[in-house]
């Protein structure tokens, strides 16, 4: 099974700040990596896919890279409603059995 | 509108069954895997199961493999998961989603709480 790291479990930052949450695989994975944001009591929504490609509709401040076993997801100028908590996908195993990393709590400084 | 909407949750003791629902609405359910993700209270998103389009396929993670049982109509444009055996661990949200790789649609979630 492929292990997905997430660092750090928690972070605090202030409005404004450029934030980076990073997510490790236990193996190689290309880039086969996707992030979602989770606000308190909804769903999660789909930020970044393929390790870098930016879902329609969410705001340019995210972005992600990294391929292989190391990846980021960057905030670049923390707003209000990005305070949230924010989770790594791994979709490359076969058979597609996924695993979410542990998650990133965002809180405000 | 692309809409998910679960439903079946509810309270149920060590041991017990429980079916959940998820019902499609606005796109062709025979033209994607759709999964099943779960999320313990105050804790992260676990991928439980997903199923092929035809359900000619379906996975499993490994906690509830022989318990869980993932099934879909794509004539009734609906998604289950029969739970059996069901434990204190597996209380939980649980969100049905589109696609196998990544989510763009989710459900609302539906919470099943296991307890005597």
């Amino acid at each position: 099974d492929i292990q997905m790291t997430q660092s750090p479990s928690s972070l605090s930052a202030s409005v404004g700040d450029r934030v980076t949450i990073t997510c490790r695989a236990s193996q190689s994975i290309n880039k086969n990596l996707n992030w979602y944001q989770q606000r308190p009591g909804k769903a999660p929504k789909l930020l970044i896919y393929a390790a870098s490609s930016l879902q329609s509709g969410v705001p340019s401040r995210f972005s992600g890279s990294g391929s292989g076993t190391d990846f980021t997801l960057t905030i670049s100028s923390l707003q209000p409603e990005d305070f949230a908590a924010y989770f790594c996908q791994q979709s490359y195993s076969t058979p597609p059995e996924r695993t979410f990393g542990q998650g990133t709590k965002l809180e405000i400084k | 509108e692309v809409q998910l909407v679960e439903s079946g949750g509810g309270l149920v003791q060590p041991g017990g069954s429980l079916r959940l629902s998820c019902a499609a609405s606005g796109f062709t359910l025979s033209s994607y895997w759709m999964t099943w993700v779960r999320q313990a209270p105050g804790k992260g998103l676990e991928w439980v199961a997903n199923i092929k389009q035809d359900g000619s396929e379906n996975y499993y993670v490994d906690s509830v493999k022989g318990r869980f049982t993932i099934s879909r109509d794509n004539a009734k444009n609906s998604l289950d998961l029969q739970m059996n055996s069901l434990r204190a661990e597996d209380t939980a949200v649980y969100y049905c989603a589109r696609g196998r790789d990544y989510h763009i649609y989710w459900g609302q979630g539906t919470l099943v709480t296991v307890s005597s």
